[in-house]
């Protein structure tokens, strides 16, 4: 199964680090781990991918695990614009986004 | 980043016709485009890969006949549901990988599809 495994939801105070966890247990050595985020009624947003370094973005950070089993999204100043669903996505063979349940983050002020 | 526009934005029409829903990538230029649709509170569902100048590829149990997809250029791919029924109702979403592997995807807007 190509789907990723993440927190159905997680709160957060604002102006503080978020941490969104993924597990992708089946990855293979090819497989980049992409990150996307959905604010209500939008198309989705990408965020951030990587392959097996750390990667660092304007937006966040995203930590990868070193046996790639799991990923960390690093929001590392959330604000109430963060709220929205994050997916934590592996990419197919033919390059289609296979999409799980994603975390919903709460942004508390 | 790159854009991508959907029109229209939102649409109402009643069981039997027809919708079509255009997604555009506005500054640059798109061989292939995914149709998704996600109803309340659900994930993205793939639809079909869209690819220009040939017939667009349906994910399985979706109806070939009922959702056409035409990419008729490079910047440019239509859905049309065609005899729109209730559970038609929906928000669809196109979006269009751009640069080289592993593609960064651009997303539409949406369009929020309602069948009265």
């Amino acid at each position: 199964d190509a789907k990723t495994t993440q927190p159905n939801s997680m709160e957060s105070n604002e102006e503080e680090p978020v941490h969104l966890p993924c597990n992708h247990s089946t990855i293979s050595g090819t497989d980049y781990i992409h990150w996307y985020r959905q604010l209500p009624s939008q198309g989705p947003e990408y965020v951030i991918h990587g392959l097996t370094s750390n990667v660092n973005n304007r937006m966040a950070s995203l930590a990868i695990a070193e046996d790639r089993k799991s990923s960390t999204l690093i929001l590392h100043r959330a604000t109430l614009r963060d709220a929205a669903v994050y997916y934590c996505i592996k990419m197919d063979s033919n390059y289609q986004l296979i999409w799980g349940a994603g975390t919903k983050l709460i942004i508390k002020p | 980043g790159a854009v991508v526009s959907q029109h229209p934005s939102w649409v109402i029409c009643k069981s039997g016709t027809s919708v079509k829903i255009e997604c555009r990538s506005l500054d640059f230029q798109a061989t292939t485009m995914f149709w998704y649709r996600q109803f309340p509170k659900q994930s993205l569902m793939l639809m079909a890969t869209s690819n220009e100048g040939s017939k667009a590829t349906y994910e399985q149990g979706v109806e070939k006949d009922k959702f056409l997809i035409n990419h008729a250029s490079l910047t440019l791919s239509t859905l049309t549901v065609t005899s729109a029924h209730p559970e038609d109702s929906s928000f669809y979403i196109c979006s269009a990988p751009t640069g080289g592997f592993p593609y960064e995807q651009y997303f539409g807007p949406g369009t929020r599809l309602t069948v009265t």
